[in-house]
């Protein structure tokens, strides 16, 4: 069946490092791939999305590209901020017919601190 | 914005009994799911509600499970005689597009306690 692995946390950070957080998946077919973060006290919220190989998605300074030949899908950010101080999770569409049921990795708690 | 709320945000009950976990979904969105996560694990699909039915369930769903969209606004979860091993954050999600390739929008989770 589908799976994501993540990289293990937590992650500490100081401000303005460069962050990269690993997440591999396995599927049949060609499942769409995202990014959650949830902030302390709040709901998961979609970070990014890529419904397709070589695509890639971005927001608030992140960026993460759909690799099927690696089945990967790294989440990067150039220069952390203390306020990215959240829970980050790589999810996955079950894609075809499904009525969307997303796999999630097992999250990564980030910590930047100033 | 728009936003998915749900009540209570903790729930403590007693083993054996039942439960109802309430949720608000977007107001135009269509597709409708139930997701948890047990304490240090992942988090996961339990249900997924279109039309006034279930479209799609896991294993974790079974009988003691139900879902129901009993007005036009509430999406509830039951869980007929809770066991210890129901302990979880639930979380309620909507999508207003078929989910595979659209975002889900994510409630801030219930914390049900079973002692």
């Amino acid at each position: 069946g589908n799976s994501v692995t993540q990289m293990e946390g937590p992650v500490t950070l100081s401000e303005e490092a460069f962050l990269t957080i690993n997440c591999t998946y396995t599927a049949t077919g060609y499942p769409s791939l995202f990014w959650y973060v949830q902030y302390p006290g709040e709901g998961l919220q979609l970070l990014l999305k890529a419904t397709k190989a070589d695509d890639k998605g971005s927001n608030k300074g992140f960026e993460a590209t759909y690799r099927k030949e690696t089945t990967s899908f790294h989440l990067e950010k150039g220069s952390v901020q203390v306020s990215d101080s959240a829970v980050y999770f790589c999810v996955q569409g079950a894609g075809g017919t499904s009525y969307g049921k997303l796999t999630f990795g097992q999250g990564t708690i980030l910590t930047v601190h100033p | 914005e728009p936003e998915v709320t749900q009540t209570p945000s903790h729930q403590v009950t007693q083993m054996g009994q039942e439960v109802i976990l309430r949720c608000v979904p977007i107001s135009n969105h269509l597709y409708f799911y139930w997701y948890r996560q047990i304490l240090g694990q992942k988090v996961e699909f339990l249900v997924s509600f279109y039309n006034n039915e279930i479209s799609e369930k896991s294993e974790i769903f079974d009988d003691q499970f139900s879902v129901e969209r009993p007005d036009g606004s509430n999406f509830t979860l039951k869980i007929r005689s809770t066991k210890l091993e129901d302990s979880a954050m639930y979380f309620c999600a909507s999508s207003g597009t078929e989910g595979a390739r659209g975002e889900q929008y994510f409630g801030p989770g219930t914390r049900l306690t079973v002692t």
